[in-house]
This record gives structure tokens, sequence and C-alpha cells, in this order.
């Protein structure tokens, strides 16, 4: 049981360059969300999904786009990357319909540099 | 607006010298109250859950309190490889789906020998 994985952990990126970055959850969670973390910020919502086929957005979603294809995985786009989207991408995951189903649990994260 | 409010920003300890961390929020209602250690370079580990105030859970060398507007995380009688930062975090009741977590900065913790 792996738990949450992302691909790549480490990536660097020239200004207007695009990329996905890949999440994947073995723990048949309902919900998904993408987060990045800046020093001093904390963690913030990018999108999210609560189910196969959906998504939302979260605090932060500009520059950013997700698709939800199957339910163990969580894809995140950058189409044009900018040096403002330097940061730590974390996916977590979280299953809905138990009681402490609101527990999300967190991928290791993917370091990106954008130049 | 949901807030968290961690402190301190960083504290650092000598082994054994037991602490309080501190994290203080403001929501229109609260479903939950979340703890995790995030190490260095990795994401993070969920500790604890905290659904209602007077509600307490410990692991090990942690304990969390809860209150109406506050959380506590107790460490008692630290050790080296305590040493990491805390984030504490509130599921509102109203989030508009999803049971997005608002986050606070986190408390960086060092503990010395």
């Amino acid at each position: 049981n792996a738990g949450v994985t992302q691909t790549p952990k480490f990536r660097v990126l020239k200004t207007g360059q695009s990329m996905t970055l890949l999440c994947a959850q073995d723990m048949n969670h309902e919900y998904m969300y993408w987060y990045r973390q800046d020093p001093g910020m904390g963690l913030r919502l990018i999108h999210y999904s609560v189910g196969e086929g959906t998504t939302a957005k979260g605090e932060v979603p500009d520059g950013y786009n997700v698709s939800r294809l199957k339910k163990q995985n969580f894809l995140l786009g950058l189409e044009s990357a900018a040096p403002s989207q330097t940061s730590v991408y974390f996916c977590a995951s979280s299953y809905s319909k138990l009681a402490g189903g609101d527990t999300q649990y967190f991928g290791p994260g993917t370091r990106l540099t954008v130049l | 607006e949901d807030q968290v409010t961690q402190s301190p920003e960083a504290l650092r300890l000598q082994e054994g010298e037991s602490s309080s961390l501190n994290c203080s929020y403001t929501v229109s209602g609260l479903r939950g109250l979340f703890w995790y250690r995030q190490d260095p370079g990795k994401g993070p580990e969920f500790l604890f859950t905290l659904y209602s105030a007077g509600e307490e859970k410990e692991k090990e060398r942690l304990k969390a309190t809860l209150t109406k507007k506050e959380s506590f995380l107790h460490i008692t009688a630290p050790k080296p490889e305590d040493s990491a930062t805390y984030l504490c975090a509130v599921h509102p009741f109203f989030t508009g789906g999803g049971n997005k977590l608002t986050f606070g900065t986190g408390t960086q913790l060092k503990v010395e020998l």
C-alpha cells in the first residue's frame, strides 16, 4: 500500500514551458487535492476533485488546470509556466464517507523551479 | 473568512524540556481540527483529528487538546527526533463541498541535545 505518490520529485522549467504533475493514490479515496506550499504562506489549495470526472477551483487556481479521468489519479497541468509558480506542490486525498473521512493524506511533494 | 494562526513561528527546546504549540482559529463552525507533522523535504504526515471542545488525543510524547477558540499540541520530554514543522488545519462546516481544509503556517520545532 503506497498511499499517495507523486511524479516527478523535482523539475526545472523555463518560463513559458508546460508540464504535468501526476498524483496517484491506492486507498480508494473519493476526494483529491492539489496544494502549493511557499515559505511563510502555508499550504494553499489550487484545485480539488470530489470524484472521478469532477474538478473544482480552490484558493489559487489561476495558471493551473486539472483532470481526474480515473478515480486513483489526479493531474495538475501548467500550460505556460511563470517564475511565480516556483513552489513545492503537494497532492492529498481523503475518503469522504466514513467517520474521520475528512482526514487528508499527503504525497511526498514535487519541487518545481521556473527560471 | 476562516483563519488559522499558529504560534510561535519557531521554537527551540532542549531535550526533555516540555512545551506547547498553539493553534488559534476563527471559523463559522468547526467540523474538525487537524495536526500534521512535516519533516524537511517531505509531505505533511497526519497526527491527530479533534472534533469537539474538551477532546484530547495522545501519541507517544504528543498530546493535542481543543477548546472553542484554540488547540494546543503539548510535547512532553521531547527528543531530537521530534524536530519538525507542526501544521494545524481546520475543517469548517461551510466550505462549499470537498472537505476543504484551511492551514496555518506552522511552528518549526527544533529539539537539541
